[in-house]
């Protein structure tokens, strides 16, 4: 069965710091991966996709993420993390030959001053 | 371009009552889904819609849920009756086709007392 799993709940760094959450997939062929990004009373947008082609993704507001086949994962980063990255950050992956996604629990990051 | 739009925003009911949903997709898009995001988790897919057609509907709780997408456009989700554990963020998502990124509405957020 597919499956996507996010392995920190929270998280909490300092502004300015650097951020690296976590991302671990199942699946058995290429996957294309996403992380969304969710503020309290919104809807997810989307900070990057990966589909094929370079392992190393950038995307919106400074992230990045790197898709690694050997160790399944698919890890966000940010080299300085500004207070207004404060929200909930999900990483999804395919589930099943309709193109559906099923989605990691996710990760609240809580930045302080 | 406008993008997905849902309503109502919050919506506040009984248990037993029935409560419905809107969803209207960003034009063009031929997948649509419905997703419900209980609070602390991820959005689990309800249903999947291509164009008017059912895809997946393997989540949905069919003895108090349906949704319909009559004319490929809009969609509607009802629930009736309603129960406690029903309470949650109903997301509607659309994307061009399947297989491609999602783009999420604002969503509902249904309390059921």
């Amino acid at each position: 069965a597919q499956s996507v799993t996010q392995p920190d709940i929270h998280i909490t760094v300092s502004e300015g710091a650097s951020l690296e959450l976590r991302c671990n997939y199942s699946y058995g062929a290429t996957p294309y991966l996403f992380w969304y990004v969710q503020s309290p009373g919104q809807g997810l947008q989307l900070l990057l996709k990966y589909f094929s082609g370079d392992t190393l993704v950038q995307g919106i507001k400074g992230f990045e993420a790197e898709f690694k086949r050997s160790q399944s994962s698919f890890n966000l980063r940010k080299p300085s993390v500004h207070w207004s990255d404060a929200a909930e950050y999900f990483c999804a992956g395919p589930s099943g030959n309709t193109g559906k996604l099923i989605f990691g629990q996710g990760t609240t990051l809580q930045v302080k001053p | 371009e406008a993008g997905v739009a849902q309503s109502p925003r919050y919506k506040i009911i009984e248990k037993r009552q029935s409560v419905a949903f809107w969803c209207n997709p960003i034009s063009g898009h031929a997948t649509l889904y419905w997703y419900q995001q209980i609070l602390g988790q991820g959005p689990k897919l309800l249903i999947q819609f291509q164009n008017n057609g059912v895809v997946d509907d393997s989540q949905l709780p069919k003895d108090r849920f349906s949704a319909e997408r009559l004319k490929g456009v809009d969609s509607t989700l009802k629930i009736q009756p309603a129960k406690l554990e029903d309470s949650a963020v109903y997301l509607c998502a659309s994307s061009p086709r399947t297989w491609n990124e999602q783009f999420f509405g604002p969503g509902t957020r249904l309390t059921v007392l």
